[in-house]
């Protein structure tokens, strides 16, 4: 069993929609929880992180983490074109980061 | 500043042959990390290293090496290519301190593509 699983997709939604991301994991070593974008052909780049378990919002991004359920999710409201990338979790416990598999997203115009 | 650096962009080899995959950071980094990408596998974490003369293996170290003798340069080779190591590999680097504390965001490279035949 991989460490973090996380839907490969695709998924494709009309602009305007709210996205969900979702990764489960096993590791309960795991402190860090973020979650990557990654246009085509480039190197991911950070989008956000979160610490603890809770709610974390940025713009029209909100993460959630939920370490009982070992569950971690990505929110998008009013999805924009420019979103569409392929988004990875990753999970950090001491000096390794673990990713998921990544979602592809593609947003409709 | 350009952040960190990976050559070549492109690769194909033939099964046997051996090659360095180059990566470079200016931003003074000590955490150095190589990962590759696969279709449906996401990134996996091949080696890493927290400083100068410090390395440790990922999830995936099987058939690669690496030395870090410089801050700033963390080589990746492949000592007798297959093809199961066909990817696309990403160099990272991240201002995490040796104590292991911080988020340790990581800064990608923009891959190297590798095609073995």
């Amino acid at each position: 069993q991989k460490e973090v699983e996380q839907d490969p997709g695709p998924l494709s939604v009309p602009e305007g929609a709210i996205v969900s991301l979702n990764c489960t994991y096993s590791n309960s070593a795991f402190q860090y929880f973020m979650w990557y974008r990654q246009y085509s052909r480039k190197g991911p780049e950070l989008l956000m992180y979160t610490y603890s378990s809770g709610n974390k919002e940025d713009g029209r991004f909100t993460a959630q983490v939920d370490k009982s359920s070992k569950y971690i999710s990505l929110f998008i409201r009013d999805s924009q074109p420019s979103d569409s990338a392929t988004y990875l979790c990753a999970m950090r416990g001491g000096f390794k980061t673990i990713f998921g598999a990544g979602t592809r997203l593609f947003v409709k115009a | 500043n350009a952040g960190v650096t990976q050559t070549p962009k492109f690769q194909v080899l033939k099964t046997g042959q051996s090659m360095t995959l180059q990566c470079a950071q200016d931003m003074n980094h000590e955490y150095m990390s190589w990962y590759r990408q696969d279709p449906g596998m996401g990134l996996r974490l091949i080696h890493y290293s927290v400083g100068a003369g410090i390395t440790d293996q990922g999830e995936v170290p099987n058939g690669y090496n690496v030395s870090r003798s410089t801050t700033e340069d963390f080589p990746l080779r492949l000592l007798s290519a297959a093809p199961s190591q066909t990817s696309v590999y990403f160099c990272a680097s991240s201002r995490e301190t040796s104590g292991g504390a911080g988020t340790g965001e990581l800064f990608f490279g923009e891959g190297s593509r590798l095609t073995v035949l």
